[in-house]
């Protein structure tokens, strides 16, 4: 238990389907993100939120729309996805701030998206 | 910018064997170096940190030293298990929130 909690785990869509990914954390950070897993790939970075404002956006496709509203909330919500979207997706948070503290990212279990 | 360069797998160990994993760095300032794993079917796991040059990270056996002269953080362990046998990847950690990830190394470990 790391103190952020992805649901769901598993989830299969088809390419017309809208769904969303939820993620919620319970360590007082104020720093959200989403990481891209796929296979043989390094882990890509989406989005990120810092103090509910999104800081980050790595020329995401339009069909992954991510919503920040509080500091414990994230959603990635998922609308007309490609087969080659499907992957792990990683909710991750950690206090906002500089390298220098050592601040830590903690990550969820992931949830493993598969698109028909 | 960051970039975190790690040794490619799979690594194939026998158990008790001695395992290192390599990982350099580019990066400006100071960065926190991290080695995160991920065991089949779980997210990502810190393993163990370092904030400055010279720090020592270690947990569960394993560790790694942070090295700036060489801009390196390799792992370690000195005997591994097969339940080690899982994803390792090394990561920086800088100014503006952002974590940069390696590539990954698998790593199995065969009775």
């Amino acid at each position: 238990e790391t103190g952020v909690t992805q649901t769901p785990r598993h989830l299969v869509m088809g390419m017309t389907n809208k769904k969303s990914l939820k993620c919620e954390q319970h360590l007082g950070h104020n720093a959200m993100y989403w990481y891209k897993q796929s296979a043989k790939k390094p882990l890509e970075l989406m989005f990120v939120y810092s103090l509910e404002e999104r800081v980050e956006n790595n020329s995401v496709p339009s069909r992954f729309s991510p919503e920040c509203p509080n500091s414990s909330h994230l959603f990635l919500h998922l609308h007309t996805l490609q087969p080659e979207d499907s992957a792990l997706y990683l909710c991750a948070s950690s206090p906002a701030g500089s390298g220098y503290s050592g601040n830590t990212i903690y990550f969820g279990e992931g949830s493993w998206l598969t698109v028909v | 910018g960051n970039s975190v360069t790690q040794m490619e797998g799979p690594v194939t160990l026998s158990e008790e064997a001695f395992l290192t994993i390599n990982c350099t760095y580019t990066a400006t300032g100071y960065p926190s170096l991290f080695w995160y794993v991920q065991y089949p079917g779980e997210g990502l796991q810190l393993l163990l940190k370092a904030t400055k040059a010279d720090d020592k990270g270690s947990n569960k056996g394993f560790e790694a030293t942070y090295r700036k002269e060489t801009t390196s953080f390799h792992l370690e362990k000195g005997s591994v298990q097969v339940s080690d046998s899982a994803v390792y990847f090394c990561a920086l950690y800088n100014a503006g929130n952002m974590l940069t990830f390696g590539g990954g190394t698998r790593l199995m470990v065969k009775p």
